[in-house]
This record gives C-alpha cells, structure tokens and sequence, in this order.
C-alpha cells in the first residue's frame, strides 16, 4: 500500500492554458474523490468516482472542468482555458466500499498567473 | 443536507496544555463525523472517526472526540499538547449509509507555544 498519490505536486500555467493532473488511488479502493482547497478554507467537493462510474458532480465544476476514470484505476481532472481563480489545491482521496473515512493525496498545487 | 462550523479559526495552548478544537454540526438524520489533520503543503490525514456505537472516539497521536447528540457537537481533544500538533484541523460529516459526500468545515489552525 503506497498511499494516494497525485502529479504534479506544483503547476504554474499562464491563464488561459489548459492543465491536467493525475491521481493514482490505493489499488483496493474502488471510490474515488476530487477536491479543491482554497488558502484559509476547508476542501470543497467537486467529484466522486465509484469504479469508472462518476456518480456526483458538484455545481463547482464548470463546463472548464472534466473528470475521468478509465478503467476504475487512475483518475485525471483536466481543467481548460485556466483562469486566476482555478488556483488552489487539488486534492484526490480514495475510499473502499463500507469503509468510511478517505485516505488523500498530497495535492497538486495550482497556480495561473 | 449536512454541514459542519468549527469555532476560532486560530488556537494557541502552550506545549504540555489541553488542547480543545470545537465542531458543531448541523444534520437531519444521525451523521457520521471525521477529524483530519492537514500539515502545511500535505494532504489530509483522518485522525478519527465516529460512525455507530460508542460516541467517545479515540484517535491517532493521543487525540479523542466525544460525539454529543444533544449539543450537535464532535469536539476534538488531547491532554497535552505536543510541539508536532501545530497544524490545521479539519471537522468533517456525511450521512450515513452507502455513498454519502463528506463535506469539511473552514478548519482550526492550532499553534503549540513552547
């Protein structure tokens, strides 16, 4: 078990941009969950995964904003035409069935300038 | 719909003094509570977790919370302080039952003076 783990761990891109990052759960974990952490403020939901279903999408996501997980394995959030107020944490967790309680990545840390 | 309010954005306890983090939560059905632990520029670590049966919860790193259903409260605890408690923590509730979304509160930065 090697934990959660998201690429990059710090992303610079210039506005407008599209970017993607990856996140590689615990290989027993069949649901998988894509927050976002704004500086001072507690993560906010934006998607979640069972298997390579995405059952939940939160009105966070907008149309910039695009999730997959192929194969029920790794997950990519890909967001498009980034702008100044994309920048924040991206954290992925990833749970098993009946288990409750996530285990997170390290985030990948988000900066458009 | 579930929400959770954590009291005192910033706490300061002097190394070896109790440390209390509040949590209030708000919810129509019983919830499931969740303390995590988020060290700077890192993910967040579940330090506990309260889902049935007794409502004095103990966690990793000496930390204990006491679900209290009739103060809609999950404070966390721990007897003394330690220099490596500085972090921010974060109280957390979904519904019960199959999937049901975590939703985390604005979280508790805790400074631990020497």
């Amino acid at each position: 078990d090697t934990g959660v783990s998201q690429d990059p761990r710090h992303k610079i891109t210039k506005r407008g941009q599209n970017v993607t990052f990856r996140c590689d759960p615990i290989s027993e974990h069949n649901r998988l969950y894509w927050y976002r952490q704004t500086l001072g403020q507690g993560p906010e939901f934006l998607t979640y995964f069972q298997n390579e279903a995405q059952l939940e999408k939160s009105r966070l996501l907008s149309d910039r904003f695009s999730a997959e997980r192929p194969k029920g394995s790794f997950s990519t959030l890909e967001i498009q035409r980034t702008e100044q107020g994309d920048s924040a944490m991206y954290l992925c967790a990833s749970s098993s069935q009946g288990n409750y309680g996530y285990t997170f990545g390290s985030g990948t840390r988000l900066t458009v300038v | 719909a579930q929400s959770v309010t954590q009291l005192g954005s910033h706490v300061s306890v002097s190394e070896g003094a109790l440390v209390l983090l509040r949590c209030n939560y708000s919810s129509s059905v019983p919830p499931y509570l969740f303390w995590y632990v988020q060290y700077p520029n890192q993910g967040l670590q579940l330090l506990l977790k309260y889902t049935t049966g007794a409502t004095l919860v103990k966690g990793i790193n000496g930390f204990e919370a006491e679900f209290k259903k009739s103060e809609t409260s999950f404070h966390l605890t721990k007897p003394s302080a330690h220099m490596s408690d500085a972090a921010e923590y974060f109280c957390a509730v979904s519904g019960t039952g199959g999937y049901q979304k975590v939703t985390f509160g604005t979280g508790t930065k805790l400074q631990v003076i020497p």
